[in-house]
């Protein structure tokens, strides 16, 4: 089953623009990861926020975690023609097993130059 | 050049055969995993492996083997059995033991992927 879903399905703006993706999930989580995927390409892993976290940053990339609302959401500031690909969120399950990640279906991102 | 690789990058094969997926790694992880992709999809688990000679089921590991003889290598064979055996599939790995103070999974490193079309 799908633990994390991202909203929306893709997002087309023009370079410079902010993109922002947000990922909702079912159930407690020790953490949850960002992941980037150029198009038939393997992942990239982007920026890991713990549930004990609300906010993270890591270059133009800012995360944040609601666990009360169980949702994170990605903002990629200035973006680029390269930040072109697909994102996806990632979660492990408190109650599982630590080292399984399942991945949502992803936001496919398009920056126009 | 640490990395994780996937060959070959093209796999073709009739219905019926058992085809093996290579992966091999040399960043010293103790964990490897094996994930499938459909198109417009997300990933889905077939098998992982925290230890050499160990390994456990995913989501999805009907129609799948694997092996974990060495810790560099974690083969996946796409038997006869799995129905829909077209897809693209990626093998990671990732450390296991966590640091002093942390808790839950690590970040998970891929390799390049290995598209298989069976016709």
């Amino acid at each position: 089953s799908q633990q994390g879903e991202e909203d929306p399905q893709a997002l087309s703006i023009q370079e410079g623009e902010n993109a922002t993706m947000n990922c909702s999930y079912k159930t407690s989580i020790n953490n949850l990861q960002w992941y980037r995927q150029n198009s038939g390409r393997g992942l990239v892993h982007l920026i890991l926020i713990r549930s004990n976290e609300r906010e993270k940053h890591s270059g133009r990339l800012r995360v944040t975690l609601d666990t009360s609302k169980k949702s994170s959401s990605l903002l990629i500031t200035a973006s680029r023609a390269a930040d072109t690909a697909s994102y996806f969120c990632a979660t492990d399950e408190a109650s599982g097993s630590a080292r399984q990640l399942t991945f949502g279906s992803g936001t496919q991102l398009t920056v126009l130059p | 050049d640490g990395g994780i690789t996937q060959s070959p990058k093209y796999l073709f094969r009739k219905e019926g055969q058992n085809v093996t997926l290579s992966c091999e790694q040399n960043l010293n992880h103790d964990a490897m995993y094996w994930y499938r992709q459909d198109p417009g999809q997300g990933l889905r688990l077939i098998y992982y492996s925290q230890i050499v000679n160990d390994f456990q089921k995913g989501d999805i590991a009907e129609g799948y083997s694997v092996s974990r003889e060495k810790k560099e290598s974690f083969p996946l064979t796409v038997t006869s059995a799995q129905k829909n055996p077209t897809a693209f599939y990626l093998c990671a790995s990732s450390i296991l033991h966590p640091t002093s103070g942390s808790s839950g999974s690590y970040e998970q490193y891929f390799g390049p992927g290995t598209r298989l079309t069976v016709t």
